[in-house]
């Protein structure tokens, strides 16, 4: 399979414990994303990387939560000391930015995480 | 803020007939609109998009209409088959450098045999 490949599939931790998600975006896509998306909800936007940059970064995302995408290829997304209300789907999507309206993404199969 | 509203929340079709979901969005810098299919547990899959110089996509039983000036874009499947059940979402992109997507709420189709 040479789509978006996340780890772990699943996680459970109890609160306060830290967690760390990996993804894989498809080769030469220049663009990563992350999404969170709770039961019955569509994914929301959490940040994203061009390259190995970090753009831009939600509201949604508090000093808790930092992502990583340091040699341009894989990225990670670290939450630190885990609220039951971070409990969610861990989407990430990749994409080739070729110019502006040029941008389909993908997404990965995601990262289930309960907190307990 | 950005906003993208998604109805009908369930649609149920019997076997055969179309489907259409809609969705309106608010930020008139969205230039691209996907629709991404989900089956329970699984990844978001895109099933077509359209970018905004275009008013209408086509792809064989599905089809994605646009409409900028009402700021409106909706997606059409007929012929439904039972695989066709899935949570329907639509997305419109913020616009500018980011190209974030903004989803919709999702559309729960079921498709009776």
């Amino acid at each position: 399979d040479t789509g978006v490949s996340q780890d772990p599939r699943h996680k459970i931790t109890k609160r306060g414990q830290n967690v760390t998600f990996r993804c894989d975006p498809i080769s030469e896509h220049n663009r990563l994303y992350w999404y969170r998306q709770t039961l019955g909800q569509g994914p929301e936007f959490l940040t994203y990387f061009q390259n190995e940059a970090q753009l831009e970064k939600s509201r949604l995302l508090s000093d808790r939560f930092s992502a990583e995408r340091p040699k341009g290829s894989f990225s990670t997304l670290e939450i630190q000391r885990t609220e039951q209300g971070d409990s969610a789907m861990y989407l990430c999507a990749s994409s080739y930015r070729l110019a502006v309206n040029q941008e389909t993404q993908y997404f990965g199969p995601g990262t289930r995480l309960l907190v307990l | 803020g950005e906003n993208v509203e998604q109805h009908p929340s369930t649609l149920s079709v019997q076997e055969g007939d179309s489907a259409v979901i809609k969705c309106t969005y608010s930020d008139s810098a969205s230039n691209y609109f996907p629709w991404y299919k989900q089956e329970l547990g699984k990844r978001p899959q895109l099933i077509i998009d359209i970018r905004s110089n275009v008013g209408e996509k086509k792809d064989q039983r599905i089809a994605v209409t646009l409409n900028k000036t009402a700021k409106h874009f909706s997606l059409h499947i007929t012929e439904t088959q039972p695989e066709d059940s899935a949570v329907y979402f639509c997305a419109a992109s913020s616009g500018g450098a980011t190209n974030k997507l903004i989803f919709g709420t999702g559309t729960l189709l079921a498709v009776q045999p």
